[in-house]
């Protein structure tokens, strides 16, 4: 079957770094992304790997490597306003149950 | 604000009850999706929609179903519902149906099931 795993809850100190990991098990998908949603609130697009490698977008950084069945997520320079849950999708595409998959999402706590 | 909106808000109901909740695109999205997101857990994908045909369905239960109309808005009808249904429910879009393509979620629809 397809599964994706991320860590339930990271906490962090303001102005630091955070990687938040996933890891899946599935095969032949278009690529990565990552969804930030604060609570209360829809989740809001971050980023998309469609290739191996790093994808950087400001303070926000992706990294998938298809090899390791793994990607992960970087927030550099933390702010408050990172607190929030971030979940990890991939995109398997080759059956329509199987198109869409969210992980369950890892919770971010920013410390001051 | 993103541009995608969902009716209504908030929904209390009973059990066996029926309901239809309600979305629109963003101007210019063609594909709409409708996720399931209950208590402190990730999304599920249940049904996707593109310029007013099915594209894909995902963990949908039969008693839930969906359809877009020609003026691309959809809505989610769910009967004969039960407690376990109670979750937020919120529908996305984009422009080309491309599930890898950014998403642009609405502000969702709480669902209560008493």
């Amino acid at each position: 079957g397809q599964s994706l795993e991320q860590p339930s809850e990271v906490t962090a100190v303001e102005g630091a770094i955070v990687q938040i990991n996933c890891t899946y098990q599935t095969s032949g998908f278009y690529g990565l992304s990552w969804y930030q949603q604060h609570d209360g609130g829809a989740p809001t697009f971050l980023s998309y790997n469609g290739l191996d490698g790093l994808e950087e977008t400001g303070r926000f950084s992706s990294f998938l490597s298809r090899s390791d069945s793994y990607g992960y997520l970087l927030l550099q320079e933390l702010q408050m306003k990172d607190s929030a849950s971030y979940f990890c999708a991939v995109f398997p595409g080759y059956s329509n149950a199987s198109k869409i998959i969210f992980g369950s999402g890892t919770r971010l706590s920013i410390q001051p | 604000d993103s541009g995608v909106t969902q009716t209504p808000k908030h929904l209390i109901t009973a059990t066996g009850q029926r309901v239809t909740l309600r979305c629109s695109p963003r101007s210019g999205d063609l594909s709409v999706y409708w996720y399931q997101q209950s208590l402190d857990q990730g999304l599920q994908f249940l049904i996707q929609y593109y310029n007013g045909e099915e594209r894909a369905k995902g963990n949908i239960l039969e008693r839930f179903s969906a359809q877009q109309f020609p003026d691309l808005h959809s809505e989610l009808n769910l009967s004969s519902l039960e407690l376990g249904d109670s979750a937020l429910y919120f529908c996305a879009s984009n422009a080309l149906g491309l599930e890898y393509n950014e998403q642009f979620f609405g502000p969702g629809t709480r669902l209560t099931v008493l």
